[in-house]
């Protein structure tokens, strides 16, 4: 089986504009969560998406939204970037409450 | 709230030698425990797990952990060290309540292997 797929792998934005990152679960896996990971903070959990509802949501500003589509894919937006949305991002799946798969991760550099 | 500690910030050993990388966790039940390891630039890799029964591990890359719930400790080892070994490794723990797929990870440690 393909692994967890993230797109782009890097990316470069300014201060104010807004991205969008996509994630590919491994196939069918419905549960995908999502990930920042910054050198000063960790790995911190965003939220977390099983058949295109959000179950669970971390402690992040309502800046940073996501969604999940009808095969599991999943998109996570962040809208009126800061500089310490620098981060890399990354995505898991799952089949069921248990193991999380994660992918590459998507950088993100904020100027 | 979950938790996890890593005490351990950065760990040198040399090739050959064993490891060990400690894992502190706070959870009111039992708990879904993990190792990851990531490679700079890389995402997480999962080592292995333990949702129950045998509280002694087994891994891929020739790594184990333990279980022992009267330390709250799920430490990871490995015998023999191999410089492709160095990384960062991160303990987390999961919740099992159905709908409450969340990981919380330790802050990491770093592991440098000498020749």
């Amino acid at each position: 089986k393909a692994g967890v797929t993230q797109t782009p792998r890097y990316l470069i934005k300014t201060r104010g504009q807004q991205v969008t990152l996509s994630c590919s679960p491994i196939s069918g896996h419905r549960s995908v969560s999502w990930y920042q990971q910054t050198p000063g903070q960790g790995l911190q959990f965003l939220f977390e998406y099983f058949s295109e509802t959000q179950r669970n949501k971390g402690n992040f500003p309502g800046r940073f939204s996501g969604r999940q589509f009808s095969n599991s894919r999943s998109e996570m937006n962040v809208s009126t970037l800061e500089l310490g949305d620098s981060a890399l991002y990354l995505c898991a799946s799952s089949f069921s409450e248990e193991t999380q798969y994660f992918g590459p991760g998507t950088r993100l550099l904020v100027l | 709230a979950q938790s996890v500690t890593q005490p351990d910030i950065h760990i040198t050993v040399s090739e050959g030698a064993s490891l060990e990388l400690r894992c502190n966790y706070s959870y009111g039940a039992t708990p879904y425990l993990f190792w990851y390891v990531q490679s700079p630039g890389q995402g997480l890799q999962l080592l292995l797990k333990y949702f129950s029964g045998d509280t002694l591990v087994q891994g891929i890359k020739g790594f184990e952990a333990e279980f022992k719930r009267s330390q709250s400790s799920f430490n990871l080892r490995k015998p023999s060290v191999h410089w492709s070994d160095a990384a960062e490794y991160f303990c987390a723990v999961g919740a099992i309540n159905f709908g409450n797929e969340k990981l919380t990870f330790g802050t990491g440690t770093r592991l440098t292997i000498i020749p």
